[in-house]
């Protein structure tokens, strides 16, 4: 079974500075993707950035990054600049390559951008 | 371009009652879940399709049924609805849109369903 952690549950940041948002996964298959969502106030689940275990590079759309670390089973996202319009719950979410095509969520990390 | 449409957006319901959740996409995806979302909690799978005419269960499927009616349509039903089962839900569908030896799959969320059993 696969697992993933989210060890902040809250955190603040200063508006313009940036922001790491620590995801921590296990499995045992050697193939799997990782994906960080957002989740504004609103209530819906807005895609930020994927990552595939065989990526070399970390990926990066925009200000996310994805600070990828294989052999410590980490993949932190990355904040640049952080907006007010951040301010929301943050998911870390892992679909193994063997495993179905379901993905399994951690439990979420709710970022307060401050003015 | 209305992606996952779920309805009602809002339930209230009595302890004992049945209801079911509806879902449908129009992105032509294969698989389509049902999730469970409890206050400051990630998403828990409850059942999920991979393709139509399948259905499995996931991490949380006591209390639920569900139907894939066809390809668009996935249905979560709750036979005797429980204060427990007080959450928002989900639906969601998932297309395969790079493949390889590791196919990357996209995700497509409704707006959810707020349900709250008293």
């Amino acid at each position: 079974a696969q697992k993933i952690t989210q060890t902040q549950p809250g955190m603040f940041v200063q508006e313009k500075e940036a922001v790491t948002l620590d995801c921590t996964y296990d499995t045992s298959d050697p193939s799997y993707g990782l994906f960080w969502y957002k989740q504004p106030s609103s209530g819906e689940m807005i895609f930020l950035i994927y990552q595939g275990s065989y990526d070399q590079q970390n990926a990066t759309e925009g200000r996310y990054s994805l600070n990828f670390q294989k052999a410590r089973k980490s993949a932190n996202l990355v904040i640049s600049a952080s907006q007010l319009g951040d301010s929301a719950m943050y998911f870390c979410a892992m679909k193994p390559n063997n495993a179905g095509n379901m993905l399994t969520f951690g439990g979420g990390t709710r970022l307060m951008v401050k003015p | 371009n209305a992606g996952v449409t779920q309805t009602p957006k809002f339930q209230v319901l009595k302890t004992g009652q049945s209801m079911t959740l509806q879902c449908a996409q129009d992105m032509n995806h294969n698989s389509m879940y049902w999730y469970r979302q409890d206050p400051g909690m990630g998403l828990r799978l409850i059942y999920y399709s991979a393709s139509e005419g399948t259905t499995d269960k996931g991490e949380v499927p006591n209390g639920y049924n569900v139907s894939r009616l066809n390809k668009r349509e996935f249905s979560l039903r709750l036979e005797s609805a429980a204060p427990s089962q007080t959450s928002v839900y989900f639906c969601a569908s998932s297309e395969v849109f790079a493949d390889g030896p590791l196919p990357i799959y996209g995700y497509t969320f409704g707006s959810g369903t707020r349900l709250t059993v008293v």
